[in-house]
């Protein structure tokens, strides 16, 4: 079975370009997760999916931050304008879904982003 | 707030060598425990869980007991081995939402 895939893994641009990532989750999966991972840290819950509803977006800097699920499969997430602190490794993740909190997620490899 | 504490890295141990790392946490109500564990240029993996006090989780060798009257869930390996090296996460979930709230993370490095 195919893991949670997301692309790019590396990504270098400018500041205030814009910037983009994608994630497939495992399928079959109906809460899909986006983490930012700043280095020596752990990972922090940035959007939740379930399906195609954002159920929680309260960490998103929606200034500049956005995201979207179409079909409630695969997922965007993008940057408009990138500053310097967004560098960082953006993670994807995945599970069946529901409100339990036993629910494993399975996360993807991240994309390291490095803005200059 | 919920939040997890770990003890900082990194953990240097020879092969072999019985492995501890400490994980705390605060939370309100009753969570979900779990070790994460994310090897060099891979993403993150459950490693084990636990989802009440007393529960032990185990895997590979692995194993954390939910200890409630210390908030605490502490990683520990017997005997370590090389491949073992990575950086470990501890986290937790708030009861009946499935957010993920992590630990620093402690790398640990293994020499034969």
């Amino acid at each position: 079975e195919a893991g949670v895939v997301q692309s790019p893994r590396y990504k270098i641009i400018e500041k205030k370009q814009p910037v983009a990532f994608w994630c497939n989750p495992i399928s079959g999966h109906n809460t899909l997760y986006w983490y930012l991972q700043n280095l020596g840290q752990g990972p922090e819950l940035l959007i939740r999916y379930e399906n195609e509803e954002a159920v929680d977006d309260s960490q998103l800097p929606k200034d500049r931050f956005s995201a979207e699920r179409l079909k409630g499969v695969d997922s965007t997430l993008k940057i408009q304008p990138a500053e310097l602190g967004d560098s960082a490794v953006y993670l994807c993740a995945s599970s069946l879904g529901g409100q339990t909190s036993t629910d494993t997620q399975y996360f993807g490899p991240g994309t390291r982003l490095t803005v200059l | 707030g919920n939040s997890v504490t770990q003890m900082e890295g990194p953990v240097t141990l020879s092969e072999e060598a019985f492995l501890t790392i400490n994980c705390t946490y605060t939370a309100t109500g009753y969570p979900s425990l779990f070790w994460y564990v994310q090897y060099p240029g891979e993403g993150l993996q459950l490693l084990l869980k636990a989802t009440k006090a007393d529960d032990k989780g185990s895997n590979k060798g692995f194993e954390a007991t939910y200890r409630k009257e210390t908030t605490s869930f502490h990683l520990e390996k017997g005997s370590v081995q090389v491949s073992d090296s990575a950086v470990y996460f501890c986290a937790l979930t708030e009861g009946g939402y499935n957010k993920l709230i992590f630990g620093a993370g402690t790398r640990l490095a293994v020499h034969p």
